[in-house]
């Protein structure tokens, strides 16, 4: 089965700096896509970044980056030039690929703090 | 655009009472799906629907039941409401089951069951 794991209950940065929240996930499948959804007080699940496991290149969304490492099953986000509107819980997803139905496995989530 | 709208937003429970989360989409989705978040547990899925007529079970869905019968609404039905069913629930759509589509989620319900 695969897994999810997010390793980083709570972090906090600085406003205007970088931060890095980290995710690996477990699979056997080939075929599969990874996620950024960032959570804000109001609840709402918001899309922040996706990445085809099939492209090598790095998913990038304005301030929002990942490092995608296939071989070590890890998938993290960079947030640069954080703003307070930043802050919020972040989770990190996989969905198979090849067809499966749109069903996301998430991790446990990072609480990001965003200090003035 | 109204986009996937819940219904409560809260709702409190006394154990063993059943009631029904509503999730409407205007979008013309054919995927829905609900999910349950937990403290430390991040998201799970309770069931989902690839069209009207189509349902299916997810990860947890154990005491929920669902029923898809127009493309508009998901409501998910609690049988016998249980402490261990204190959750904030979440409705999802996308356009069909495609790996390729995003996911739209509601605001979420919190349900706690005394």
């Amino acid at each position: 089965a695969q897994t999810v794991t997010q390793s980083q209950p709570e972090m906090s940065v600085q406003e205007a700096e970088t931060v890095t929240l980290s995710c690996t996930y477990d699979t056997s499948e080939s075929d599969y896509y990874l996620f950024w959804y960032k959570q804000p007080p109001s609840r709402q699940m918001i899309l922040v970044i996706r990445q085809e496991a099939y492209k090598q290149q790095n998913a990038t969304e304005n301030r929002f980056s990942v490092n995608f490492q296939k071989a070590a099953k890890s998938f993290s986000l960079k947030i640069s030039d954080s703003q307070l509107g930043d802050a919020a819980m972040y989770f990190c997803a996989y969905r198979r690929g090849g067809g499966a139905t749109n069903k996301l496995i998430f991790g446990t989530g990072t609480l990001l703090a965003v200090q003035p | 655009n109204a986009g996937v709208t819940q219904t409560p937003k809260f709702q409190v429970l006394k154990t063993g009472q059943s009631m029904t989360l509503q999730c409407a989409q205007d979008m013309n989705h054919e995927y829905m799906s609900w999910y349950r978040q937990d403290p430390g547990m991040g998201l799970r899925l309770i069931h989902y629907s690839v069209g009207a007529g189509i349902t299916d079970q997810g990860e947890v869905p154990n005491g929920y039941n669902v029923s898809r019968s127009t493309t508009e609404d998901f409501p998910l039905r609690l049988l016998s409401a249980a402490p261990s069913q204190t959750s904030v629930y979440f409705c999802a759509s996308s356009y069909d089951e495609s790996t390729n589509e995003k996911l739209f989620f509601g605001s979420g319900t919190q349900l706690s069951v005394l």
